[in-house]
């Protein structure tokens, strides 16, 4: 099946510093994949949706100057969190589909586990 | 939000019962899917069923789709302790975006 990976898996940082989150499809191509947020004992919440070759879009209350994405090739996603703060200390996971297939199912990554000092 | 509501929030049983979440959601769909999470860990999809499919198995899994109720149901059956874990249905709305729309979850407890 496809798979999904994610670099790092946790992350501890100073409040102020920026961290960049990786999303990489191994065994396919993906023009879209998503990112997604998760606070403790909540559920997935969509951040925004990576475009490849073109800008991101975002979901509303969503700051893309604070959560940027870069997605410069069909197999690579970014998500670089600026200036970040405790209060986004989160599950962050990705998500994308083969370009051009007929599955409807999306594949997930690990997740990576931001915590912020 | 068009989060989806599930219920219950949370469910203790023994092992070896049934366990049956349930699943609404707010808008036209393509699909629903089906997702576990241990604690602290990535997603597992379990099943995606279609919007014109009622019904599906997966080993000790059925789910059941009503559109016109907009609801969906994940029944395990013959539950076992390492089915401890969060449960969640996703929705992807019609248009076929990709965009994935979460419940709030249900968090089964199998007790030994």
């Amino acid at each position: 099946g496809a798979v999904v990976s994610q670099h790092p898996s946790w992350v501890i940082c100073k409040s102020g510093t920026s961290v960049k989150i990786e999303c990489r499809s191994l065994d396919f191509q993906a023009t879209t994949m998503f990112w997604y947020r998760q606070f403790p004992k909540q559920s997935l919440m969509l951040m925004a949706t990576s475009n490849e070759g073109s800008k991101a879009t975002y979901e509303q209350g969503v700051e893309k100057d604070k959560f940027l994405i870069n997605h410069a090739s069909l197999t690579l996603s970014t998500l670089t969190v600026t200036s970040a703060h405790p209060e986004d200390s989160s599950f962050y996971i990705c998500s994308a589909n083969p370009s051009g297939s007929s599955s409807q199912r999306q594949f997930f990554g690990p997740g990576t586990r931001l915590t912020v000092l | 939000s068009q989060q989806g509501e599930e219920d219950p929030q949370a469910l203790s049983i023994q092992e070896g019962e049934n366990a049956t979440m349930n699943c609404s959601y707010k808008t036209s769909i393509n699909n629903l899917q089906w997702y576990r999470q241990n604690s602290g860990r990535g997603l597992v999809h379990l099943i995606l069923i279609r919007s014109n499919e009622r019904e599906k198995h997966s080993g000790r899994l059925r789910v059941t789709l009503d559109t016109s109720k907009k609801s969906s149901s994940l029944l395990i059956t013959a539950s076992r302790a390492a089915d401890t874990a969060s449960y969640f249905c996703a929705t992807d709305a019609a248009g076929n975006t990709g965009k994935l729309i979460f419940g709030q979850g249900t968090t089964l407890q199998v007790k030994p």
